[in-house]
């Protein structure tokens, strides 16, 4: 099993609908949740953090985060074509230096 | 001004040859990093250092090494380049105690 497992996609969306974006972790003790933006040919960006279950809401943009289920989304409200990228899911382990460790990705593509 | 920098940005070498990659950040974080990326296989911990003295191998340090010169500039060599090393690498920095990363733009390196 792997650590941090994303569905590669594609994930098309029409444009103003809501994209779900899902990861799965392995690390049960796992603290922290992020979510990297990454455009073709650019490097990853970070876009949200979460640490406590739940629900958290930048912008368009909400994280969810499920302990119990091992389970981090990404919900990205009224998509644009600007949103077309991949999505990088990146969990903090239980161990002492807290290894990020990033899942492959998913490929998001809004369709106008 | 870009606040976390990498050099050079392409890179096309032998097999056999020696390379270093620099990063350098304005950020002032004391954590950095090295990771490569390679389609379908996401991002991979190459090293990393939490501070000018401390430098630790990552997930695939083999083939690798790193030199932290001051707390603002991580050098990564491949001391003798080989094709399967052929890959996009990106430099991130993180603040004092947190996983959030910031990410370099990245240097594509090819080694026929």
């Amino acid at each position: 099993q792997k650590e941090v497992e994303q569905n590669s996609g594609p994930l098309s969306v029409p444009e103003g609908a809501i994209a779900s974006l899902n990861c799965t972790y392995s690390d049960r003790g796992s603290q922290s949740f992020f979510w990297y933006r990454q455009y073709s040919g650019k490097s990853p960006e970070l876009i949200m953090f979460i640490y406590s279950n739940g629900d958290k809401e930048d912008g368009r943009f909400t994280a969810q985060l499920n302990k119990a289920s091992q389970y981090v989304s990404l919900l990205i409200r009224d998509s644009q074509p600007s949103d077309s990228a991949t999505y990088l899911c990146a969990v903090t382990g239980s161990g002492g230096y807290q290894k990020v460790t990033f899942g492959t990705g998913t490929k998001l593509q809004v369709i106008p | 001004d870009a606040d976390v920098t990498q050099t050079p940005r392409n890179r096309i070498t032998k097999t056999g040859k020696r390379i270093m990659l620099e990063c350098s950040q304005t950020k002032g974080h004391d954590r950095m990093y090295w990771y490569r990326q390679d389609p379908g296989l996401g991002l991979r911990l190459i090293y990393y250092s939490f501070d000018v003295k401390d430098i630790n191998k990552g997930e695939i340090s083999d083939g690798y090494s790193v030199s932290r010169q001051a707390q603002a500039k991580f050098s990564l060599s491949l001391e003798s380049a080989i094709p399967n090393q052929t890959a996009l690498y990106f430099c991130a920095t993180a603040g004092t105690g947190t996983n959030e990363q910031f990410f370099g733009p990245g240097t594509r390196l090819t080694v026929l």
